[in-house]
Protein backbone atom coordinates (compact mmCIF):
# COMPACT_ATOMS: atom_id res chain seq x y z
CA UNK A 1 0.00 0.00 0.00
CA UNK A 2 1.91 3.38 -1.19
CA UNK A 3 -0.02 5.62 1.20
CA UNK A 4 0.28 9.09 -0.55
CA UNK A 5 2.64 9.88 -2.78
CA UNK A 6 4.40 13.01 -4.06
CA UNK A 7 6.86 13.88 -7.19
CA UNK A 8 9.35 15.42 -7.45
CA UNK A 9 11.61 15.34 -4.50
CA UNK A 10 13.13 17.82 -5.31
CA UNK A 11 13.17 20.87 -8.01
CA UNK A 12 14.87 23.85 -8.30
CA UNK A 13 13.15 26.58 -10.59
CA UNK A 14 13.99 29.80 -12.64
CA UNK A 15 11.97 32.88 -11.49
CA UNK A 16 9.07 32.92 -13.73
CA UNK A 17 9.23 29.00 -14.47
CA UNK A 18 6.12 27.02 -13.94
CA UNK A 19 5.83 23.51 -12.76
CA UNK A 20 3.19 20.83 -11.25
CA UNK A 21 3.86 19.10 -8.25
CA UNK A 22 2.36 15.76 -8.78
CA UNK A 23 0.52 14.12 -5.72
CA UNK A 24 -1.60 10.61 -6.08
CA UNK A 25 -3.27 8.78 -3.21
CA UNK A 26 -4.51 4.83 -3.11
CA UNK A 27 -6.62 4.79 -0.18
CA UNK A 28 -10.08 5.53 -2.01
CA UNK A 29 -9.68 9.09 0.28
CA UNK A 30 -12.35 11.68 -0.64
CA UNK A 31 -10.39 14.48 1.22
CA UNK A 32 -7.06 16.11 -0.15
CA UNK A 33 -4.80 18.60 1.04
CA UNK A 34 -1.60 20.37 -0.56
CA UNK A 35 0.32 22.75 2.64
CA UNK A 36 3.31 24.24 2.27
CA UNK A 37 6.28 24.41 5.17
CA UNK A 38 8.49 27.51 5.47
CA UNK A 39 11.95 26.61 8.08
CA UNK A 40 11.14 26.98 11.05
CA UNK A 41 7.06 27.49 10.53
CA UNK A 42 4.09 25.30 10.69
CA UNK A 43 2.36 23.87 7.77
CA UNK A 44 -0.06 26.15 5.75
CA UNK A 45 -2.95 25.14 3.77
CA UNK A 46 -2.51 26.09 0.26
CA UNK A 47 -5.85 24.15 -1.25
CA UNK A 48 -7.70 21.35 -0.58
CA UNK A 49 -10.75 18.92 -2.24
CA UNK A 50 -13.86 17.47 -0.59
CA UNK A 51 -13.75 15.06 -3.32
CA UNK A 52 -13.28 15.00 -7.50
CA UNK A 53 -14.56 17.94 -9.19
CA UNK A 54 -14.13 20.21 -5.87
CA UNK A 55 -11.68 22.31 -4.38
CA UNK A 56 -11.45 25.61 -2.24
CA UNK A 57 -9.02 27.81 -1.00
CA UNK A 58 -6.95 27.69 1.91
CA UNK A 59 -4.66 29.72 3.93
CA UNK A 60 -2.50 31.34 1.42
CA UNK A 61 -3.53 29.88 -1.75
CA UNK A 62 -2.00 33.12 -4.44
CA UNK A 63 0.58 31.76 -7.02
CA UNK A 64 -0.99 28.44 -6.89
CA UNK A 65 -3.95 26.04 -8.40
CA UNK A 66 -5.17 23.02 -7.83
CA UNK A 67 -7.39 20.81 -9.98
CA UNK A 68 -8.91 17.23 -8.67
CA UNK A 69 -10.50 15.16 -12.25
CA UNK A 70 -9.96 11.90 -9.94
CA UNK A 71 -10.40 10.93 -6.28
CA UNK A 72 -6.91 9.84 -7.05
CA UNK A 73 -4.78 12.40 -8.11
CA UNK A 74 -4.87 16.44 -6.71
CA UNK A 75 -1.70 18.49 -8.48
CA UNK A 76 -0.90 21.26 -7.37
CA UNK A 77 0.37 24.25 -10.65
CA UNK A 78 2.61 26.81 -10.03
CA UNK A 79 2.50 29.24 -12.72
CA UNK A 80 4.91 31.95 -12.28
CA UNK A 81 7.27 30.95 -9.88
CA UNK A 82 8.56 33.37 -6.92
CA UNK A 83 11.26 33.14 -4.49
CA UNK A 84 8.50 33.65 -2.21
CA UNK A 85 7.45 30.29 -2.92
CA UNK A 86 10.66 28.66 -2.03
CA UNK A 87 9.05 25.53 0.68
CA UNK A 88 8.54 22.33 1.15
CA UNK A 89 5.13 21.09 -0.23
CA UNK A 90 3.10 18.52 1.53
CA UNK A 91 0.15 16.52 -0.30
CA UNK A 92 -2.33 14.72 2.28
CA UNK A 93 -5.24 13.26 2.22
CA UNK A 94 -7.81 11.64 4.74
CA UNK A 95 -11.41 9.58 4.45
CA UNK A 96 -14.65 11.59 5.75
CA UNK A 97 -17.85 10.05 5.27
CA UNK A 98 -19.25 13.36 4.95
CA UNK A 99 -22.12 15.06 7.09
CA UNK A 100 -22.07 13.70 10.77
CA UNK A 101 -19.70 11.28 10.00
CA UNK A 102 -16.28 11.16 10.98
CA UNK A 103 -15.35 14.29 9.08
CA UNK A 104 -11.98 15.02 10.98
CA UNK A 105 -10.03 11.38 10.31
CA UNK A 106 -6.21 12.09 10.52
CA UNK A 107 -4.14 13.04 7.60
CA UNK A 108 -2.05 10.90 5.66
CA UNK A 109 1.15 12.73 4.13
CA UNK A 110 3.27 12.01 1.75
CA UNK A 111 6.99 12.64 1.56
CA UNK A 112 7.15 16.07 0.76
CA UNK A 113 8.39 17.79 -2.47
CA UNK A 114 11.39 20.42 -1.54
CA UNK A 115 11.51 22.99 -3.94
CA UNK A 116 13.77 25.90 -3.91
CA UNK A 117 13.05 28.84 -6.76
CA UNK A 118 15.94 31.03 -7.77
CA UNK B 1 -10.45 32.48 14.68
CA UNK B 2 -8.99 29.31 14.82
CA UNK B 3 -4.92 29.40 15.93
CA UNK B 4 -2.65 27.22 17.69
CA UNK B 5 0.41 28.22 20.05
CA UNK B 6 3.31 25.79 20.57
CA UNK B 7 5.48 28.31 22.60
CA UNK B 8 8.39 26.30 22.87
CA UNK B 9 10.57 26.50 19.53
CA UNK B 10 13.26 24.22 20.85
CA UNK B 11 13.84 22.06 23.50
CA UNK B 12 16.95 20.33 24.19
CA UNK B 13 17.20 17.64 26.71
CA UNK B 14 19.91 14.81 27.75
CA UNK B 15 18.82 10.99 26.92
CA UNK B 16 16.18 9.67 29.94
CA UNK B 17 14.82 12.86 30.88
CA UNK B 18 11.34 13.57 30.70
CA UNK B 19 10.04 16.50 28.22
CA UNK B 20 6.37 17.94 28.29
CA UNK B 21 6.07 20.29 24.76
CA UNK B 22 2.96 22.75 25.54
CA UNK B 23 0.22 23.90 22.72
CA UNK B 24 -2.40 25.72 23.56
CA UNK B 25 -5.31 26.36 20.69
CA UNK B 26 -8.41 29.10 19.88
CA UNK B 27 -11.55 27.88 19.10
CA UNK B 28 -15.14 28.81 19.43
CA UNK B 29 -16.87 25.68 17.98
CA UNK B 30 -17.45 22.87 20.43
CA UNK B 31 -17.02 20.10 18.22
CA UNK B 32 -13.23 19.94 17.08
CA UNK B 33 -10.21 17.90 17.13
CA UNK B 34 -6.81 17.85 18.20
CA UNK B 35 -3.74 16.10 16.70
CA UNK B 36 -0.07 15.66 17.43
CA UNK B 37 2.27 14.40 14.33
CA UNK B 38 6.06 14.24 14.79
CA UNK B 39 8.33 15.09 11.65
CA UNK B 40 11.60 13.47 12.22
CA UNK B 41 14.93 14.44 10.46
CA UNK B 42 13.82 12.74 7.33
CA UNK B 43 11.08 14.88 6.92
CA UNK B 44 7.79 12.81 6.97
CA UNK B 45 4.95 13.48 8.71
CA UNK B 46 3.54 10.67 11.14
CA UNK B 47 0.16 10.99 12.66
CA UNK B 48 0.71 10.15 16.63
CA UNK B 49 -2.87 11.11 18.12
CA UNK B 50 -6.20 12.75 17.55
CA UNK B 51 -8.62 13.31 20.53
CA UNK B 52 -12.03 14.46 20.26
CA UNK B 53 -13.65 18.05 22.13
CA UNK B 54 -15.74 15.33 24.18
CA UNK B 55 -13.21 13.15 25.65
CA UNK B 56 -10.68 14.98 28.28
CA UNK B 57 -9.33 11.31 29.26
CA UNK B 58 -5.99 11.37 29.35
CA UNK B 59 -4.09 8.51 27.16
CA UNK B 60 -1.02 6.94 27.27
CA UNK B 61 0.62 5.30 24.56
CA UNK B 62 4.19 3.47 25.87
CA UNK B 63 6.70 6.45 27.02
CA UNK B 64 4.11 9.15 25.25
CA UNK B 65 0.86 10.48 27.16
CA UNK B 66 -1.04 13.45 25.98
CA UNK B 67 -2.80 15.41 28.57
CA UNK B 68 -5.74 17.61 27.40
CA UNK B 69 -7.64 20.48 29.66
CA UNK B 70 -10.17 22.01 28.06
CA UNK B 71 -10.28 24.62 31.12
CA UNK B 72 -7.20 25.86 29.62
CA UNK B 73 -7.37 25.06 26.15
CA UNK B 74 -4.10 22.82 26.33
CA UNK B 75 -3.03 19.68 24.85
CA UNK B 76 -0.13 19.18 26.44
CA UNK B 77 2.28 16.35 25.09
CA UNK B 78 5.03 14.04 27.10
CA UNK B 79 8.02 12.12 26.46
CA UNK B 80 8.94 10.20 29.22
CA UNK B 81 12.61 8.91 29.36
CA UNK B 82 13.02 10.57 26.09
CA UNK B 83 15.55 8.83 23.53
CA UNK B 84 18.00 9.98 20.71
CA UNK B 85 15.16 8.68 18.55
CA UNK B 86 12.63 10.89 19.76
CA UNK B 87 14.48 14.10 18.12
CA UNK B 88 12.47 15.54 16.17
CA UNK B 89 9.48 18.91 15.20
CA UNK B 90 6.91 17.70 17.15
CA UNK B 91 3.23 19.94 15.86
CA UNK B 92 0.16 20.30 17.66
CA UNK B 93 -3.01 20.85 14.93
CA UNK B 94 -6.30 21.38 15.71
CA UNK B 95 -9.51 20.79 13.01
CA UNK B 96 -13.12 22.38 14.32
CA UNK B 97 -16.33 21.48 13.18
CA UNK B 98 -16.54 24.92 11.45
CA UNK B 99 -13.10 24.13 9.16
CA UNK B 100 -14.56 22.08 6.97
CA UNK B 101 -13.28 19.35 4.47
CA UNK B 102 -11.35 18.20 7.54
CA UNK B 103 -8.73 20.94 7.31
CA UNK B 104 -6.02 21.19 10.10
CA UNK B 105 -4.51 24.37 11.49
CA UNK B 106 -0.84 23.19 12.92
CA UNK B 107 0.84 25.25 15.00
CA UNK B 108 4.60 26.55 14.58
CA UNK B 109 5.79 23.64 15.89
CA UNK B 110 8.24 22.33 18.74
CA UNK B 111 12.32 20.90 18.15
CA UNK B 112 13.13 18.45 20.58
CA UNK B 113 16.60 17.70 20.76
CA UNK B 114 18.04 14.82 22.56
CA UNK B 115 21.35 14.51 23.38
CA UNK B 116 22.89 11.44 24.42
Amino acid sequence: NAGVTQTPKFRILKIGQSMTLQCTQDMNHNYMYWYRQDPGMGLKLIYYSVGAGITDKGEVPNGYNVSRSTTEDFPLRLELAAPSQTSVYFCASSYSKGGAGDYNSPLHFGNGTRLTVT
Amino acid sequence: AQKVTQAQTEISVVEKEDVTLDCVYETRDTTYYLFWYKQPPSGELVFLIRRNSFDEQNEISGRYSWNFQKSTSSFNFTITASQVVDSAVYFCALSAERNQGGKLIFGQGTELSVKP
